[in-house]
């Protein structure tokens, strides 16, 4: 089974501030790697799908860079905002299975 | 708009009652898939379809089955619930992209929080 691992868990940061969290996963036989953010009380929604080692995919204030060599990519959030409080969710594709796992997420809190 | 749609949103059963999750997506997509969603984990695959009539196992699909008559349909069936599948489900589907491959971005459905006493 694929090792998905993000970190931190857990994020408060000031409204304004800049933020980044990663997302590691075993680089053999990668596929593709999924961003999505879960807004409580909400289903998560699809950020990035990223399959080129050294992509980079930008929404507004939100990026991501991919290294599939090394096996993370990293999620940026430029003058976070209240409204991008939510669980950030990596799932990668690739291994033995083949299969999309998705990790436990990073929780991201924006204070006014 | 395009959704995926699942009911119950909400539901409180018992040990052995059965039990069925529709879930009904307008996008012509080919995949769908269910998860779970469990504190402290990450979501995990309980069965997934390519296409009608193709099911197959995702990584806890104990407890459960499914049935993929029209493409548009995907019901999770519960024969004999038991405590430990109360959880918050998750339907999914997803336009199927290349020869056995599927890169393309999932639509979840609303979720279905499930409690089974």
């Amino acid at each position: 089974i694929l090792n998905v691992e993000q970190s931190p868990q857990s994020l408060h940061v000031q409204e304004g501030d800049s933020t980044n969290f990663t997302c590691s996963f075993p680089s053999s036989n990668f596929y593709a790697l999924h961003w999505y953010r879960w807004e409580t009380a909400k289903s998560p929604e699809a950020l990035f799908v990223m399959t080129l080692n050294g992509d980079e995919k930008k929404k507004g204030r939100i990026s991501a860079t991919l290294n599939t060599k090394e096996g993370y990519s990293y999620l940026y959030i430029k003058g976070s905002q209240p409204e991008d409080s939510a669980t950030y969710l990596c799932a990668p594709r690739g291994g033995a299975t083949n299969k999309l796992i998705f990790g436990t997420g990073t929780l991201l809190a924006v204070q006014p | 708009e395009a959704q995926v749609t699942q009911n119950p949103r909400y539901l409180i059963t018992v040990t052995g009652k059965k039990l069925t999750v529709t879930c009904s997506q307008n996008m012509n997509h080919e995949y769908m898939s269910w998860y779970r969603q469990d504190p402290g984990l990450g979501l995990r695959q309980i069965y997934y379809s390519m296409n009608v009539e193709v099911t197959d196992k995702g990584d806890v699909p104990e407890g459960y089955k499914v049935s993929r008559k029209e493409k548009r349909n995907f019901p999770l069936i519960l024969e004999s619930p038991s405590p430990n599948q109360t959880s918050l489900y998750f339907c999914v589907s997803s336009k199927r992209t290349g020869f056995g491959a599927n890169t393309g971005e999932l639509f979840f459905g609303e979720g279905s929080r499930l409690t089974v006493l």
